[in-house]
């Protein structure tokens, strides 16, 4: 099973796009790649996640390198709201990692 | 919509007291996980189950039990509480446990080992 990396933090202007990397170098062929987000000591909470393609929903885009050893999660406007703990996974049988501290500032 | 429901949401234990913390999801989902979050940390898996009437060991199994009771529900155990165990419980559950699911996850149980 694949493991992730992740910085630890990063800080965003509020209305700027936010892009967080994560590296899975060693993703296997049929792992997805997912990302969640703690707001926070809520339960995390599924963004969105892909196999190769790049991927869009009303939350986020992920882009996935064509060799898919890894990723860029892009918060298109950051808001306030979107202050959290991002987590990018590979397999749901490994814990989460420390993650990505996004501090949105006004 | 219910969800991913969790009980109790606090907990305070004395050493060596033993409880179960309750998870139950109402979304026919096939498998549910039991992870532990420490300050300042990601979360941990603790266990797993790909299906009714099976479990697995996570990263972190030591001093936890499961049961998984049925589709719906699955607990976790103490047998003998720890103050290292003092952290916040999540339970979470998905549709399927291959290579593509998604994860729901409840509000946590907050727990403290005196």
């Amino acid at each position: 099973d694949a493991k992730t990396t992740q910085p630890p933090s990063m800080d965003c202007a509020e209305g700027r796009a936010a892009n967080l990397p994560c590296n899975h170098s060693t993703i296997s062929g049929n792992e997805y790649v997912y990302w969640y987000r703690q707001i926070h000591s809520q339960g995390p909470q599924y963004i969105i996640h892909g196999l190769k393609n790049n991927e869009t929903n009303e939350m986020a885009s992920l882009i996935i390198t064509e060799d898919r050893k890894s990723s860029t999660l892009i918060l298109p406007h950051a808001t306030l709201r979107d202050t959290a703990v991002y987590y990018c996974i590979v397999s749901h049988k490994l814990s989460f990692g420390a993650g990505t501290t996004v501090t949105v500032r006004a | 919509n219910a969800g991913v429901t969790q009980t109790p949401k606090f907990q305070v234990l004395k050493t060596g007291q033993s409880m179960t913390l309750q998870c139950a999801q109402d979304m026919n989902h096939n498998s549910m996980y039991w992870y532990r979050q420490d300050p300042g940390m990601g979360l941990r898996l603790i266990y797993y189950s790909a299906s009714e009437g099976t479990t697995d060991k996570g990263e972190v199994p030591n001093g936890y039990n499961v049961s998984r009771l049925n589709k719906r529900e699955f607990s976790l155990r103490l047998e003998s509480a720890a103050p290292s165990q003092t952290s916040v419980y999540f339970c979470a559950s998905s549709a399927a446990s291959g290579a593509k699911n998604i994860q729901y996850f409840g509000a946590g149980t907050r727990l403290s080992v005196l």
